[in-house]
């Protein structure tokens, strides 16, 4: 069993939409969550990090944390195809490093 | 407050060669971690230095180490490289140990080894 779970996808919504996005951890002394977003031949960059349970809010994104089933979720609200990326789960667990997992091609159709 | 620099940004060796790969983390961050990307196993830990110490390390084989600086700039060093190196090496740095911290990635070292 992998670390960190992802559906690997890819995801299609349409623009407009809201796209939602699903890991799950195995670890479960994991203590930090995050999600980056990593166009193609760029390298990731942060959209949000979560640390206790229930929900974080920032602009268009929300993401959503449930340390008692090892999920963390993040929506896209009102997506953009500028949103069109691949996106990275990454956990902080017993180890204390990083483990992202494989990651969740999203594509927004205009 | 400029971001993390990587140098090179592409480079192409042959099998056997080493490669020796350049981190800048942003200014006052002192933990830098690496990590190898490829299409296949996605992004792997290779290690975290944080004030010049190892403290963390990857699963991968004794060919790859790294090492950092007291101005927190870090060098990873490949050896006897193999054709499966070919790939995306990203440095990221944060204030703190990554375990507590939001790492920021730099732009990456594409190493392709023929």
């Amino acid at each position: 069993q992998k670390e960190v779970e992802q559906n690997s996808g890819p995801l299609s919504v349409p623009e407009g939409a809201i796209a939602s996005l699903n890991c799950t951890y195995s670890d479960r002394v994991s203590q930090s969550f995050f999600w980056y977003r990593q166009y193609s031949g760029k390298s990731p960059e942060l959209i949000m990090s979560i640390y206790s349970n229930g929900d974080k809010e920032d602009g268009r994104f929300t993401a959503q944390l449930n340390k008692a089933s090892q999920y963390v979720s993040l929506l896209i609200r009102d997506s953009q195809p500028s949103d069109s990326a691949t996106y990275l789960c990454a956990v902080t667990g017993s180890a204390r490093q990083l483990t992202f997992g494989s990651g969740t091609q999203l594509t927004v159709l205009p | 407050k400029a971001g993390v620099t990587q140098t090179p940004r592409y480079l192409i060796k042959t099998r056997g060669q080493q490669v020796t790969l350049s981190c800048s983390p942003i200014s006052g961050h002192r933990s830098v971690s690496w990590y190898q990307q490829t299409p296949g196993q996605g992004l792997q830990f290779l290690f975290e230095y944080f004030s010049e110490t190892q403290r963390n390390k990857g699963n991968f084989p004794g060919r790859f180490s790294g090492r950092q600086f007291s101005n927190s700039r870090s060098e990873m060093n490949v050896s006897t490289l193999e054709l499966g190196d070919s790939a995306l090496y990203l440095c990221a740095s944060s204030l703190a140990p990554s375990g507590q911290e939001t790492q920021y990635f730099g732009p990456g070292t594409r190493l392709l080894v023929l």
